[in-house]
């Protein structure tokens, strides 16, 4: 069985500055999703960034990259310039490539922006 | 703003009880999947509806039970609840296969 495992159960960074929320997981399947979301204290669930196994570059949306290692099993989250709205729970989240709407999730990371 | 909304939002209910959250959607989402967050933890995977079909089930007892109807809104039914079962109730719908899924605001379920 998948699963995900985040060990920091919560980070604090600086307003400006970079953070990195990290992220394992355990697997044996080749293909797959991993996901980052985000949940703020209206309790939605936001999509921050998403990476497909296969693929070798490590997904970048604006201010958010990853970086994964396959081999290592590894999902890290960098948030660059943070900012104040970036406050929230992080979670990192598995999909198989068959079920990936059935996700399973790490404990999540508390962020918080110091001003 | 997703379109998926989620009702209600706060619920209280007795032990033992019956409940049923509902989860609607912008239609085209035709697959919709059912969480459970506990206070404190990341979301446990319950169930996932195709077209009206489960088809796929987290370890959860068959009390816990669901329903995907043809304008793709969706109920969870949970039976004799007990006190382990308040949590935030959480719905998340997709359109085509692999693209993003949206999430609802959730349903905050207290059992006392």
């Amino acid at each position: 069985a998948q699963t995900v495992t985040q060990s920091q159960p919560e980070m604090s960074v600086q307003e400006a500055e970079t953070v990195t929320l990290s992220c394992t997981y355990d697997t044996s399947e080749s293909d797959y999703y991993l996901f980052w979301y985000k949940q703020p204290p209206s309790r939605q669930m936001i999509l921050v960034i998403r990476q497909e196994a296969y693929k070798q570059q490590n997904a970048t949306e604006n201010r958010f990259s990853v970086n994964f290692q396959k081999a290592a099993k590894s999902f890290s989250l960098k948030i660059s310039d943070s900012q104040l709205g970036d406050a929230a729970m992080y979670f990192c989240a598995y999909g198989s490539m068959d079920s990936n709407y059935q996700l399973i999730w790490g404990a999540g990371t508390k962020l918080i922006i110091k001003p | 703003e997703t379109g998926v909304t989620q009702s209600p939002t706060h619920l209280i209910k007795t032990r033992g009880q019956q409940v049923t959250l509902r989860c609607s959607s912008q239609s085209g989402h035709n697959t919709v999947s059912w969480y459970q967050q506990a206070l404190g933890q990341g979301p446990q995977f319950i169930f996932q509806y195709y077209r009206e079909e489960e088809n796929g089930r987290g370890n959860f007892p068959p009390r816990f039970s669901g329903l995907q109807f043809p304008n793709y809104s969706s109920e969870l039914n949970v039976n004799a609840l007990e006190l382990d079962d308040s949590a935030l109730y959480l719905c998340a719908v997709a359109g085509q296969r692999n693209t993003e899924a949206f999430f609802g605001q959730g349903t905050r379920l207290t059992v006392v």
